[in-house]
């Protein structure tokens, strides 16, 4: 079965900072990840996504992710966060159809 | 906005009671996916319809059952609410019944179970 582990819960940052949401999966299998954000009171939007392929992928509205399969990471990045960026954060992986979510990742940006 | 549709947007009913959320896919948009959110469980994937018929399955109770009707819109019925049952439901669709398909999640139906 496939998993996926966001390491930090809540992230806060200062803006203009970077900021780096981690996320780590396990799967026996090639898989097959994805991004999504949500704003508050909001469905989930996508960010970004790996499928195959340039291991780094960008997304909207300036974020990045970079597939590792040899640490099984797809680390989210920005090099400048904005106050509009506060949000909730899901990593996801699917091998067939399901997408299985991590518990997500709280990003504050402080102004 | 997605393209993706869900009604109601909030149900407030009490325990023991029976309701209905609707979805209307993506135009286009052969694959119906239907997840929970709550607090303590986080994302979980229920079930998955394929242009009528049921794909996958997830963490789906038997106390609660989908269809996908012929005009591809999607309904998810739950029944014997419990406390427990509170959370947000989120519909999402995509093109395809495959992996390498995006989802488009609808805005949900926060349902609250008194």
């Amino acid at each position: 079965a496939q998993s996926v582990t966001q390491l930090d819960s809540q992230v806060p940052v200062f803006e203009e900072a970077p900021v780096e949401l981690r996320c780590n999966y396990s799967s026996s299998v090639s898989v097959y990840l994805f991004w999504y954000v949500q704003y508050p009171n909001q469905g989930l939007q996508l960010l970004l996504k790996y499928l195959s392929g340039s291991t780094l992928v960008k997304g909207i509205n300036g974020f990045e992710a970079e597939f590792n399969k040899s640490q099984t990471s797809f680390h989210l990045r920005k090099p400048s966060v904005h106050i509009s960026d506060t949000a909730e954060y899901f990593c996801a992986v699917t091998p067939l159809t399901p997408l299985v979510f991590g518990k997500g990742t709280r990003l504050s940006v402080i102004a | 906005d997605s393209g993706v549709t869900q009604t109601p947007k909030h149900l407030i009913t009490a325990t023991g009671q029976r309701v209905t959320l609707r979805c209307s896919p993506r135009s286009g948009d052969l694959s119906v996916y239907w997840y929970q959110q709550s607090l303590d469980q986080g994302l979980q994937f229920l079930i998955q319809y394929y242009n009528g018929e049921e794909r996958a399955k997830g963490n789906i109770l038997e106390r609660f059952s989908a269809q996908q009707f012929p005009d591809l819109h999607s309904e998810l019925n739950l029944s014997s609410l419990e406390l427990g049952d509170s959370a947000l439901y989120f519909c999402a669709s995509s093109a395809t019944g495959t992996g390498d398909g995006t989802q488009y999640f609808g805005p949900g139906t926060r349902l609250t179970v008194l």
